[in-house]
């Protein structure tokens, strides 16, 4: 089993839409988690982190379940410019494991 | 404030040559890491380092060698260079604080390719 599993997609869906991602983990003792958006040939960069209580910033909404070892990113009102590959991260043993990565296509 | 930079952006080398890939942040983070991404691959690991003068190994270090001499700086080595090691090249740095890992800041990567 992969320590970060993601659905790799692509996940095609019109401008407007919501989507959601989901990404699971193996280690239960991970104390850190992210979601990191990276564009064609460029580096990652941080959409968010996420914390045990949920966040959200504008229409992205972050969710952590301890219980079930699992981390979800959700997307309302999809722009064209959301199209981009979305890596879920987790922390372990003082590295940062990345997932492979979920691409989002937008169509107009 | 950089953040993050890495030169050089492109690279062409032939097989057998030696290189170094400079990496610098300037926000005082105490980790630093290396990865490699191949063409519609996630990030490999292949060196961090959790302080100047420690370094470990990750994922993928054969053919690579690091050293950490200052906060600021984690140069990568390739050393006889192989067609296999055509890739991208990010270098990232993080805080981490009583245990906690805060996230990763990436530079803009170098394109490396041997032939």
């Amino acid at each position: 089993r992969k320590e970060v599993e993601q659905d790799p997609g692509p996940f095609n869906v019109p401008e407007g839409a919501t989507v959601a991602f989901n990404c699971t983990y193996s280690n239960s003792a991970s104390q850190s988690f992210f979601w990191y958006r990276q564009d064609c040939r460029k580096e990652p960069k941080l959409l968010m982190s996420v914390y045990s209580s949920g966040n959200e910033d504008g229409r992205f909404t972050a969710q952590l379940n301890r219980a079930s070892q699992y981390i979800s990113l959700l997307i309302r009102d999809s722009k064209l410019s959301d199209s981009a590959t979305y890596l879920c991260v987790v922390s372990k043993a003082g590295k940062l494991i990345f997932g492979q990565g979920t691409t989002l296509q937008v169509k107009p | 404030n950089a953040g993050v930079t890495q030169t050089p952006k492109f690279r062409i080398l032939k097989i057998g040559q030696s290189m170094t890939l400079q990496c610098t942040q300037d926000m005082n983070h105490n980790y630093m890491y290396w990865y490699r991404q191949d063409p519609g691959m996630g990030l490999k690991l292949i060196y961090y380092s959790v302080g100047a003068g420690i370094t470990d190994k990750g994922e993928v270090p054969n053919g690579y060698n690091v050293s950490r001499s200052t906060t600021e700086d984690f140069p990568l080595r390739l050393e006889l260079a192989a067609p296999s090691q055509t890739s991208v090249y990010f270098c990232a740095s993080s805080y981490s604080y009583a245990g906690q890992l805060y996230e990763q800041y990436f530079g803009p990567g170098t394109r490396l390719t041997v032939t």
